[in-house]
């Protein structure tokens, strides 16, 4: 079974910090998401990421998949209480039709 | 562009009651349809996902079943809803493209209270 794994939970910062949350795996995924969930609403998809080692920036968004493929971080520069929100990372298998979902970290950021 | 639908936005039905949620999707062809479940706060539980018309997987044994009646329309239903069944419903699309690019694309759900 794969599963994935965020961390921290929870994270409650000031504005203008920098934080970064983190997926992990055991299993390998052929490409990876992040997406942004605010309360009521469904996930907003942010980034994929495809290529071992792939760093792919979004604004103050820093997205990066680990060299194995099994791991993903985003990184928030200067957060702003607009970044609050469940963020879930979903991996993806190559010819696979399901995507296997992280628990999510949720995020305030308190201005 | 694609666009996601589901309704109704918000549902309240009794024990015992049957369900009916519905899904459609736009701008695509033949994608491949999903439904979640999301209990408060927390991550998705995949229920069903279908690959095509009249093609339909379970991941979860539970009360609910779906049915994809045609290429862009996804159904969740059930003949008698438990309070268990209370939570917020995804449905959700995905595309392929070439062996290892997968992106999947949420609608904006459905918010079901059992009383």
């Amino acid at each position: 079974t794969q599963l994935l794994e965020q961390s921290p939970q929870f994270l409650s910062i000031q504005e203008g910090e920098n934080l970064t949350v983190y997926c992990n795996s055991s299993s390998v995924f052929s490409s990876l998401q992040w997406y942004r969930q605010e309360p009521g609403e469904g996930p907003v998809l942010l980034v994929t990421v495809v290529t071992g080692g792939e760093v792919k920036k979004l604004k103050r968004l820093t997205f990066q998949f680990g060299d194995a493929r099994k791991d993903s971080s985003l990184h928030i520069t200067a957060a702003q209480p607009g970044d609050t929100g469940l963020y879930l990372c979903a991996g993806a298998t190559g010819y696979g039709q399901n995507f296997v979902f992280g628990p999510g970290t949720r995020l305030s950021v308190l201005p | 562009s694609q666009t996601i639908h589901q309704w109704p936005a918000t549902l309240v039905q009794p024990v015992g009651s049957p369900l009916s949620l519905e899904c459609t999707v736009e701008g695509t062809s033949n994608p491949n349809l999903y439904w979640y479940r999301q209990a408060a706060g927390r991550g998705l539980q995949l229920l069903f996902y279908s690959v095509g018309i009249g093609q339909i997987s379970s991941e979860v044994p539970q009360n609910l079943s779906a049915s994809r009646p045609q290429d862009r329309q996804f159904i969740l239903s059930s003949k008698k809803l438990l309070l268990s069944d209370s939570g917020f419903y995804l449905c959700a699309w995905s595309v392929q493209w070439g062996q290892y690019y997968n992106e999947q694309f949420f609608g904006p759900g459905t918010r079901l209270t059992v009383l």
